[in-house]
């Protein structure tokens, strides 16, 4: 089975600092995919990012990047220089075979 | 494309009424899926479909049914709704089977059952 944890269940920042959102997974599949969405206030869910299990190489995108590290089981979130728009929940999800399952979520706070 | 529509936005029931809550995607997915929204556990999946006629269990299908007759359509029925099923519901579909696809999802159903 597949578990996602999300240890940080909300965070608030200041405008423009960086702030980094942890995701562990616990997996037995050795092909499985990693996901990112964010959820915010409006309620949809967007997709931010897809990783599979046989690719370990950061990812930047802007001010978000994404470090995945096979051997801790974790695919975490940085957003650099924070702004307000940035404020939402976030979700991490491990998707094999025909199950997507999130973890709990973080809510992130950007203050103004 | 409309993408991934779902009706009603809000709805309210009382206990042991049924309802039908209706997802329907325009962009030719196999699969498609129901997912619940509890705060903090994240989002929960209930059922999902391979394509037309094909439906399977997820993580929390009871109270829960689920049919498939077209490839645009996947219905989600409470047969008798408890207040356990308060809860944001979230119809979502991918490409195919693959893993490698993301889902697209739609706005939501918020349910409240007094």
């Amino acid at each position: 089975a597949q578990k996602v944890t999300q240890a940080q269940t909300e965070i608030s920042v200041v405008e423009k600092e960086d702030v980094t959102l942890d995701c562990v997974y616990e997996t037995r599949d050795t092909t499985y995919y990693l996901f990112w969405y964010k959820q915010p206030p409006s309620g949809e869910l967007v997709f931010l990012i897809r990783r599979n299990s046989f690719d370990e190489q950061n990812e930047i995108s802007g001010r978000y990047s994404w470090n995945f590290q096979k051997s801790t089981s974790s695919f975490n979130f940085t957003i650099t220089a924070s702004q307000v728009v940035d404020s939402a929940v976030y979700f991490c999800a491990n998707n094999a075979g025909n199950m997507l399952t999130f973890g709990g979520g973080t809510r992130l706070m950007v203050k103004p | 494309n409309a993408g991934v529509t779902q009706t009603p936005k809000f709805q309210v029931l009382k206990t042991g009424q049924s309802m039908t809550l209706q997802c329907a995607q325009d962009m030719n997915h196999e699969y498609m899926s129901w997912y619940r929204q509890d705060p903090g556990m994240g989002l929960r999946l209930i059922h999902y479909s391979v394509g037309a006629g094909i439906t399977d269990q997820g993580e929390v299908p009871n109270g829960y049914n689920v049919s498939r007759s077209t490839t645009e359509d996947f219905p989600l029925r409470l047969l008798s709704a408890a207040p356990s099923q308060t809860s944001v519901y979230f119809c979502a579909s991918r490409l195919d089977t693959s893993s490698y696809n993301e889902q697209f999802f739609g706005p939501g159903t918020r349910l409240t059952v007094l």
